[in-house]
């Protein structure tokens, strides 16, 4: 069964630094990957995503990730972490071999504090 | 263009009761879904509707029922509500042309079981 792991459920990083956050996942072959921000109140807002291709994805506010088949991961990275990022992180995976691909699987996530 | 709406935002229910929760998708999106979000916890997959039917289930009980309209708008109704059911419930849209699987979110409905 198709699972997402993300090892840390808070980290604290100080404004300007940078981040990275972990995620693993589960799956027979390379499934589809999500990475989602959620603000308090807030239902969430795709961050970036990735099917095939490039290992290396652009999302938008400045985030990217690295899809490493070896290591079944997806981190998530930011060079510059503005106060504004501070936030609830998930990592989602799809199965791209399943008409209903969009019934995604979440890791349980990670909550980013920005200290000044 | 409005996103994904949801109605309503908070929801106050007795332990037994019915709930019925709506979700109006993103316009030129077919098909919804329904996700479940403890309190701490990753959103989990209810159910998918497409073409007013109902496409694919998670791991939730039949309690847990649904609908879709022509208008593509959704229904989630809960029967026999438990304490645990308590949680934010999530609806996204998409549309099943697109090879994205871009699923846009609705910010939610809040629903407390007492």
């Amino acid at each position: 069964a198709q699972s997402v792991t993300q090892p840390d459920i808070h980290i604290t990083v100080s404004e300007g630094a940078s981040l990275e956050l972990r995620c693993n996942y589960s799956y027979g072959a390379t499934p589809y990957l999500f990475w989602y921000v959620q603000s308090p109140g807030q239902g969430l807002q795709l961050l970036l995503k990735y099917f095939s291709g490039d290992t290396l994805v652009q999302g938008i506010k400045g985030f990217e990730a690295e899809f490493k088949r070896s290591q079944s991961s997806f981190n998530l990275r930011k060079p510059s972490v503005h106060w504004s990022d501070a936030a609830e992180y998930f990592c989602a995976v799809g199965d791209p071999l399943n008409q209903a691909g969009t019934a995604l699987i979440f890791g349980k996530g990670t909550t980013l504090s920005v200290s000044s | 263009d409005a996103g994904v709406t949801q109605s309503p935002t908070h929801l106050i229910k007795t332990r037994g009761q019915q709930v019925t929760l709506r979700c109006s998708p993103k316009s030129g999106h077919d098909t919804v879904s329904w996700y479940q979000q403890a309190l701490g916890q990753g959103p989990q997959f209810i159910f998918q509707y497409y073409e007013e039917e109902e496409r694919q289930r998670g791991n939730f009980p039949d309690r847990f029922s649904g609908h879709q309209f022509p208008n593509y708008s959704s229904e989630l109704n809960v029967n026999a509500l438990l304490l645990g059911d308590s949680a934010l419930y999530l609806c996204a849209s998409t549309s099943d042309s697109l090879s994205s699987y871009e699923q846009y979110f609705g910010p939610g409905t809040r629903l407390t079981v007492t």
